[in-house]
């Protein structure tokens, strides 16, 4: 199984929207609604922020949201906040009870 | 509330085998969820080693070869062993539980990490 595909690098101001891509094949994120997304700052453990293509765990904020559309999965931040740089990861059932993640994108607040 | 702890040598000599433990508190293993490693080289992103799930153990297809990982319901704990260990194999190594989702066919499969351990950093060198 391969990596699933994310930019390196985005960003954006303070009160904008930034929208990271993850993409796979049919074999995971097309095949399945089981893809999550991950924040992990600096030193950090990482922390779920949004499972089953776009449910929010309790406590994640609603600025956080996720969609899918084919192979292609997305992660929004809406209303970016100074706490949000960190590194995002993808992660999608790919079958036969395997995980695989993405290469992560770092998020950077201009 | 469930917490994860791994435990282990963070020194590894390259071809010797690496051994750590990620002990649970707050809910049985036996009990259900999946409980798996997760490693992270430095600078590098998160990539899926294994999990358990009650008695079955999914292993990601590029460590099979090399990894074993094994319960220990009486100390609520599980086990990861991967042999023959390169520099490759430097990375924080985390511990986690993982949740599950019932198929039509009645078996469990892994969705979402929803609890991480601290992590534990081994250098193999």
């Amino acid at each position: 199984q391969s990596a699933l595909t994310q930019p390196p690098s985005a960003s954006g101001s303070p009160g904008q929207s930034v929208t990271i891509s993850c993409t796979g094949t049919s074999s995971d994120v097309g095949g399945y609604n089981y893809v999550s997304w991950y924040q992990q700052h600096p030193g950090k453990a990482p922390k779920l922020m949004i499972f089953e293509v776009s449910k929010r765990p309790s406590g994640v904020p609603d600025r956080f949201s996720g969609s899918k559309s084919g192979n292609a999965a997305s992660l929004t931040v809406s209303g970016l906040q100074a706490e949000d740089e960190a590194d995002y990861y993808c992660c999608s059932y790919a079958g036969s009870n395997n995980l695989v993640f993405g290469g992560g994108t770092k998020v950077t607040v201009l | 509330q469930v917490q994860l702890q791994e435990s282990g040598p963070g020194l590894v000599k390259p071809s010797e085998t690496l051994s750590l433990t990620c002990s649970v508190s707050g809910y049985p293993i036996s009990s259900g969820y999946f409980w798996g490693w997760i490693r992270q080289p430095p600078g590098k992103g998160l990539e899926w080693m294994g999990t358990i799930h009650i008695t079955e153990t999914f292993y990601n297809p590029s460590l099979k070869s090399r990894i074993t990982m094994s319960p220990d319901t009486s100390k609520n704990q599980f086990s990861l062993k991967l042999s023959s260990v390169t520099a490759s194999d430097t990375a924080m190594y985390y511990c986690a539980r993982i949740n599950g989702w019932q198929g039509f066919d009645g078996r469990w499969h892994q969705d979402a990490v929803d609890i991480w351990g601290l992590g534990t950093m081994v250098t193999v060198s």
